[in-house]
């Protein structure tokens, strides 16, 4: 089944301790990307990928970091959480930047 | 830079009375235009897009949307609306050169017995 699978589905954490939410697409799509979901702002991006070692900052990057080494794994990783990255995150997928998108089913991340 | 308005945080509708989702975009270019549905603990869903060609753009469950060049506006709407399309709607737009894809903030679409 195609699908795009992010874990863990629910992460509650403290204040700076590192943490890694992982996202991983069986359609050997070239495009990938992480959205922050927040009451009111809608989706945002953080990060997305073109293609493998590529990777580019979306509208609100900061605090956040990414890797594409390879093309179906791309981890979100939060080096030292602050509650203010306390969010409902979502991982994507398409074929090229400007196909349809999907989504895996998103991670609830809580930072104390 | 592009952006997406959503102006209604939450539309009302009747079961069987139709519906529309309104959106208006600013982007350099020719627009591509989404519009993704996301229900009550789920991630989201394509519904439909526009590209090119015919304004008006059909889509999944229904669904469709219409592209008005002159207004920037990419409206979704239904012809007779259920229970179970109420759902958050999203509206987004990138560009062909594409690598940014920006949402809106979503409308809470409601439909009632």
């Amino acid at each position: 089944e195609a699908q795009v699978t992010q874990n863990p589905r629910y992460l509650i954490t403290v204040t700076g301790k590192k943490l890694t939410v992982t996202c991983s697409q069986n359609m050997n799509h070239e495009y990938m990307s992480w959205y922050r979901q927040d009451p009111g702002l809608g989706l945002r991006q953080i990060y997305y990928s073109m293609n493998v070692e590529v990777t580019d900052k979306g509208d609100v990057p900061e605090g956040y970091k990414v890797s594409r080494k390879e093309k179906r794994n791309f981890p979100l990783i939060l080096e030292s959480p602050s509650p203010n990255q306390t969010s409902l995150y979502f991982c994507a997928s398409s074929l090229q930047g400007n196909e349809k998108l999907f989504f895996g089913s998103g991670t609830q991340l809580s930072v104390l | 830079a592009q952006s997406v308005a959503q102006p209604e945080d939450q539309v009302n509708v009747a079961e069987g009375n139709p519906l529309t989702v309104k959106c208006t975009y600013s982007v350099s270019g020719n627009p591509y235009l989404f519009w993704y549905v996301q229900y009550p603990n789920r991630g989201l869903q394509f519904l439909l897009k526009y590209i090119t060609g015919d304004n008006l753009v059909k889509g999944s469950y229904g669904f469709e949307a219409e592209f008005n060049k002159s207004q920037t506006s990419f409206h979704l709407k239904k012809p007779s609306a259920l229970v179970s399309d109420s759902a958050l709607y999203f509206c987004a737009v990138t560009r062909w050169t594409a690598s940014k894809l920006t949402f809106g903030t979503g409308t809470r679409l409601q439909v009632m017995l």
